[in-house]
């Protein structure tokens, strides 16, 4: 069964470090996600992107947040100089249509800011 | 605005018991989606259920059922004859139409099954 992918599953940094988070989602789908989960709170909404563009994003996807689609298969996000606030499990996610489709969770990967 | 409100933060229930899951959602829109997701101790987010706003007709899968409520808004979720597998955090989720497709998540409800 397809499944979306996410490297790495932990990812240590030190504040003001730059890190890239990797997705690969399931190869039909055109919607693609990352949320965020800091530990034990709920699971948070950053930025939605189709047709190679952000299609929304939220308040917590600032000037230090960017998103890419490099090739045909990667969904990458991007935290410039991260703080200690950044800390938490990124989820990519994806899904084959928009406006109610079930968007299909990668495993995530706990970024650790020191 | 979307909200979605679990008003139960832990429940424990033991072996082959039932037990419902609560879910109240807020929205302006008119059409809009209603999701369960599954967070096991290993992390992931698995998929369980939609449902759209035109269609409130109950849904049973297995042990698993779902009751959606337009005059209550609320989607709530009952296992049946519960497994120690089925211990989780359980999230529901809501997402709007054009515009507002993003997963707004309710604050889950930590279920635990006592063997």
């Amino acid at each position: 069964e397809p499944e979306v992918t996410q490297t790495p599953s932990h990812q240590v940094t030190q504040m003001g470090q730059e890190v890239i988070l990797r997705c690969v989602p399931i190869s039909n789908h055109l919607y693609f996600y990352w949320y965020r989960q800091i530990l034990g709170q709920k699971v948070e909404f950053l930025v939605s992107f189709y047709n190679n563009e952000i299609s929304e994003k939220s308040e917590i996807f600032d000037d230090q947040f960017s998103v890419e689609r490099p090739d045909g298969s990667n969904f990458t996000l991007k935290i410039r100089s991260t703080k200690l606030e950044d800390s938490a499990m990124y989820f990519c996610a994806s899904s084959e249509q928009t406006f109610g489709y079930e968007q299909y969770f990668g495993p995530g990967t706990r970024l650790t800011v020191t | 605005a979307q909200k979605v409100t679990q008003a139960q933060t832990e429940i424990s229930v033991v072996e082959k018991e039932d037990v419902t899951l609560d879910c109240v959602y807020e929205t302006r829109d008119t059409t809009y989606y209603l999701f369960w997701y599954k967070q096991p101790p290993s992390g992931e987010l698995v998929f369980l259920i939609r449902r759209n706003s035109f269609d409130e007709q109950n849904e049973i899968s297995g042990r698993y059922s779902w009751n959606f409520q337009k005059s209550t808004s609320s989607f709530n979720f009952t296992i049946t004859a519960s497994q120690v597998v089925d211990s989780a955090v359980y999230f529901c989720a809501l997402s709007g139409y054009f515009g507002n497709e993003k997963l707004t998540f309710g604050t889950g409800t930590r279920l635990t099954i006592i063997p």
